[in-house]
């Protein structure tokens, strides 16, 4: 079955960066894109953005442009989601998602979720 | 201030019938397909209808999603104590060229 098994727990300083990784499994990696999405304490869904993994392509959600970076290793099945320049309100757990569509949210798997807090 | 509006919340009786709403714009509902998603307390979000109104395996039939122009809507008759959970509306946004939420509501069975 799909499966998507993201890094544990976080805590960073203001300022710093943040790498959280999600392994898939039970599917052909390079078929389906992946979101990130995260949700702050107490906060809805909000979506950060997509890489394919067949091609490397990535679509970052504007709000987060410059500060965030998406990479896939396929040797390892690996999508990973860096995060520069932490600031408290990127405090969140954040969720990686298969993404069954070219364009829409069509995000049939989700990973467990990382908490990452940013806290001095 | 999310792009897409639901109501913080609703509640409705075991048995009963509850709808949540979302609405949008020409940019995102009104011109790409809808998705609701599921989050019970403590775990990740679930997809519970996809393009509008499609049910993915293990979703009952008691749930159902309809479209209409640039507002979409969320059913589920029969209501249950699982039930219980916070729904959020999503669509692709043509403007922003990026996906967005509605701010979620949160289902009480009372």
């Amino acid at each position: 079955q799909v499966q998507l098994v993201q890094s544990g727990a976080e805590v960073k300083m203001p300022g710093a960066s943040v790498k959280v990784s999600c392994k898939a499994s039970g599917y052909t990696f390079t078929t389906y894109g992946i979101s990130w999405v995260r949700q702050a304490p107490g906060q809805g869904l909000e979506w950060m953005g997509w890489i394919s993994p067949y091609n490397r392509n990535t679509n970052y959600a504007q709000k987060l442009q410059g500060r965030v970076t998406m990479s896939t290793d396929t040797s390892t099945s690996t999508v990973y989601m860096e995060l520069r320049s932490l600031r408290s309100d990127d405090t969140a757990v954040y969720y990686c998602a298969r993404d069954s569509s070219g364009a829409g949210p069509y995000f049939d798997s989700w990973g467990q979720g990382t908490l990452v807090t940013v806290s001095s | 201030q999310s792009v897409l509006i639901q109501p913080p919340s609703v509640s409705g009786t075991p048995g009963q019938r509850v709808t949540i709403s979302c609405s949008g714009g020409n940019s995102n509902i009104g011109n790409n397909d809808v998705y609701w998603y599921q989050q019970l307390p403590g775990t990740a979000p679930k997809l519970f209808i996809y393009r509008n109104n499609q049910r993915p395996s293990g979703v009952p039939d008691r749930v159902s999603g309809s479209k209409s122009g640039t507002s979409a809507s969320l059913a589920i008759s029969g209501l249950r104590s699982e039930d219980e959970a916070d729904y959020y509306c999503a669509a692709w946004d043509d403007s922003l060229s990026g996906a967005v939420f509605g701010g979620g509501t949160q289902l009480t069975v009372l």
